[in-house]
């Protein structure tokens, strides 16, 4: 149980172009996700906690128009990245948690990001 | 705002033996839970064991225990009979009671020699 998957695993775009991830919980509904980065050898940061039914939630210094979020079901949460650029190449990682259950959360395969 | 620090970025042990892996965090709320992820190379962060702050007893997982100091605001990861495949990142994660988003530790890179 408590699996969370996420597509594309793997996306190569051009800059100036957007890019949707999607985030599903596939075996639980979950009214809150989360979107993280990594970069290489580095720790996860939290971008945005994403509600389901309202707007989400940005960590400081991450931009609300550059990252989109919605979150339009209790199982799924998608992350657009608007006019992608080459600093935007990134490992990105959604996580979730059961609703009513919100003691662990359960993270996703990762995105990988790269742009040219 | 919490923070937490791990303060070994790499750890080596040999197949078999016994590793300890150090957390600290800092916080001056009472409610509150800690975690251990892995993440190995595949990149998947699997949880691999959580403490609940207001539980004196020592979590374990099979070969995974914790050594939970709340008064030091210490949580430190055993793992014992160490196995080729626990090779990985591992980060410390805290989560407040009144919230859902973690905060995570730099992480420590865990080598296991055969």
């Amino acid at each position: 149980g408590a699996v969370v998957s996420q597509h594309p695993s793997w996306v190569i775009c051009k800059s100036g172009t957007s890019v949707k991830i999607e985030c599903r919980s596939l075996d639980f509904q979950a009214t809150t996700m989360f979107w993280y980065r990594q970069f290489p050898k580095q720790s996860l940061m939290l971008m945005a906690t994403s509600n389901e039914g309202s707007k989400a939630t940005y960590e400081q210094g991450v931009e609300k128009d550059k990252f989109l979020i919605n979150h339009a079901s209790l199982t799924l949460s998608t992350l657009t990245v608007t006019s992608a650029h080459p600093e935007d190449s990134s490992f990105y990682i959604c996580s979730a948690n059961p609703s009513g259950k919100s003691e662990t959360q359960y993270f996703g395969p990762g995105t990988r990001l790269l742009v040219l | 705002a919490q923070t937490v620090t791990q303060s070994q970025p790499e750890m080596s042990v040999q197949e078999a033996e016994t590793v300890t892996l150090s957390c600290t965090y800092d916080t001056s709320e009472s409610d509150y839970y800690l975690f251990w992820y892995k993440q190995p190379p595949s990149r998947q962060m699997i949880l691999v064991i959580r403490q609940e702050a207001y539980k004196q007893q020592n979590a374990t997982e099979n070969r995974f225990s914790v050594n939970f100091q709340k008064a030091a605001k210490s949580f430190s990861l055993k793992i014992s009979d160490s196995q080729l495949g626990d090779a990985a990142m591992y980060f410390c994660a805290y989560r407040s009671g009144g919230a859902q988003k973690l905060v995570f530790g730099q992480g420590t890179r865990l080598t296991i020699n055969p």
